[in-house]
């Protein structure tokens, strides 16, 4: 079965920390996998995606298969970072998201 | 440009009562999604169309939800016979992705918060 799991509910780091958000998934085929924030007040949007393998606002996330994980890092995370990330799984025709992480950086 | 729209952004229901939520999606947008949250968790997928024909409504929790989208465009999610437990956010997203695979990013609209009391 297609499953997404963010075991961190909560997630609170000092500026300039550095920042890992967790995401674990079981898929028996090929993933393509996500990461979803939502800012205070705002709409769900697009961080990144693993296919495209690029830098959005100083996050990166790298698809280990081994351990079947997509976690979200920053080496030095900002005040603005504060939201709720979800990462997601496409399948044939549907899209999961985990229960998502809700990251506090405080000042 | 316009994004994703949906309305009513809030809507009071009684037990019992039918509701519909409408989407409309970026103008384009082949792939249409439509998405259940409850408070505290994340989104649940409910059910896809590409174009006008609905490919998997796997998630959709009853038969009293129905969603269609006759043009391929506007998309409507109906609940009949509210319950209690039907009172969460519900989300429409469309992407120009024509496999469904999420190839392309999903652009949400800001939901409907519906309260069935």
């Amino acid at each position: 079965a297609q499953r997404v799991t963010q075991p961190e509910k909560l997630l609170s780091v000092f500026k300039g920390a550095p920042v890992e958000l967790k995401c674990n998934y079981s898929y028996s085929g090929s993933p393509e996998l996500f990461w979803y924030v939502q800012y205070s007040r705002q709409r769900l949007q697009l961080l990144l995606r693993h296919i495209s393998r690029e830098s959005i606002k100083g996050f990166t996330a790298d698809l280990n298969k081994g351990e079947t994980s997509f976690h979200l890092k920053k080496p030095f995370a900002q005040e603005e970072d504060s939201a709720m990330y979800y990462c997601a799984l496409s399948g044939l025709n549907d899209m999961r998201f985990g229960a998502g992480t809700r990251l506090t950086v405080k000042p | 440009g316009a994004g994703v729209s949906q309305s009513p952004r809030y809507k009071v229901a009684k037990r019992g009562q039918d509701v519909a939520l409408r989407c409309d999606p970026i103008s384009g947008h082949v792939s249409l999604f439509w998405y259940q949250q409850a408070l505290g968790q994340g989104p649940e997928f409910l059910t896809y169309f590409q174009n006008e024909a609905q490919l998997d409504k796997s998630g959709l929790p009853s038969d009293r939800f129905f969603a269609e989208r006759p043009e391929g465009s506007v998309s409507t999610l109906k609940i009949q016979r509210t319950q209690q437990e039907d009172s969460a956010v519900y989300l429409c997203a469309s992407s120009l992705d024509q496999t469904g695979r999420g190839a392309y990013e999903q652009y949400f609209g800001p939901g409907t918060r519906l309260t069935v009391t």
